[in-house]
């Protein structure tokens, strides 16, 4: 069973600008979490999708964004890019009876 | 909302020698906590996990104990080896059926020393 796949795995992008992040999760898993690690911070949780909706949001600005699509894929904007926002940003898929997170390798996006 | 803090940031012990890791979590309504190790350049993986109604859980060199009215638990590895070089991340959620929104401590950095 292939695992959660993560694109692109690297990007720079300049202040201002925004990005999207896409993530594949293992199949039959309806859950897609979203996480940003940093240096220091650990892993922060962004949000949640189940079945194209967000179950749970967490503490960032509005400029991040996510949806999921039918086939469970989902997708994470960044819009007006900020230095911080400099990251790891990983994406976990889980079956539901489970509780176990996979985790994608994770897009590195670096602001300029 | 939740918070988890996890001591130490950093870790080092002899190969062979046992490493202990603590957090603590402040929402007594947590009742699933799991561990993840990171490996270097490597995505997070599940270690073990245990839930509130047990005390504590092993897993061959591997443990994790509870204690929910202090609200802490930790992870314990005996007879370290060299492999077990990484960061461990501790977390807690309030979850029914899976962990939908973990909140993760900041990482130990653990190294063995040949």
């Amino acid at each position: 069973k292939a695992g959660v796949t993560q694109t692109p795995r690297y990007l720079i992008k300049t202040r201002g600008q925004q990005v999207t992040l896409s993530c594949s999760p293992i199949s039959g898993h309806r859950s897609v979490s979203w996480y940003q690690q940093t240096p220091g911070q650990g892993l922060q949780f962004l949000f949640e999708y189940f079945s194209e909706t967000q179950r749970n949001k967490g503490n960032f600005p509005g400029r991040f964004s996510g949806r999921q699509f039918s086939n469970s894929r989902s997708e994470m904007n960044v819009s007006t890019l900020e230095l911080g926002d400099s990251a790891l940003y990983l994406c976990a898929s889980s079956s539901r009876e489970v509780g176990e997170l996979f985790f994608g390798e994770g897009s590195r996006l670096t602001v300029l | 909302g939740e918070n988890v803090e996890q001591h130490p940031s950093t870790l080092s012990v002899q190969e062979g020698d046992s490493a202990v890791i603590k957090c603590t979590y402040s929402d007594s309504a947590s009742n699933y906590f799991p561990w993840y190790k990171q490996e270097l350049g490597k995505r997070p993986q599940l270690i073990i996990d245990i839930r509130s109604n047990v005390g504590e859980k092993k897993d061959q060199r591997i443990a994790v104990t509870l204690n929910k009215t202090a609200k802490h638990f930790s992870l314990h590895i005996t007879e370290t080896q060299p492999e077990d070089s990484a960061v461990y991340f501790c977390a807690a959620t309030l979850s029914n059926f899976g962990n939908e929104k973990l909140t993760f401590g900041t990482g130990t950095r653990l190294t063995i020393i040949p």
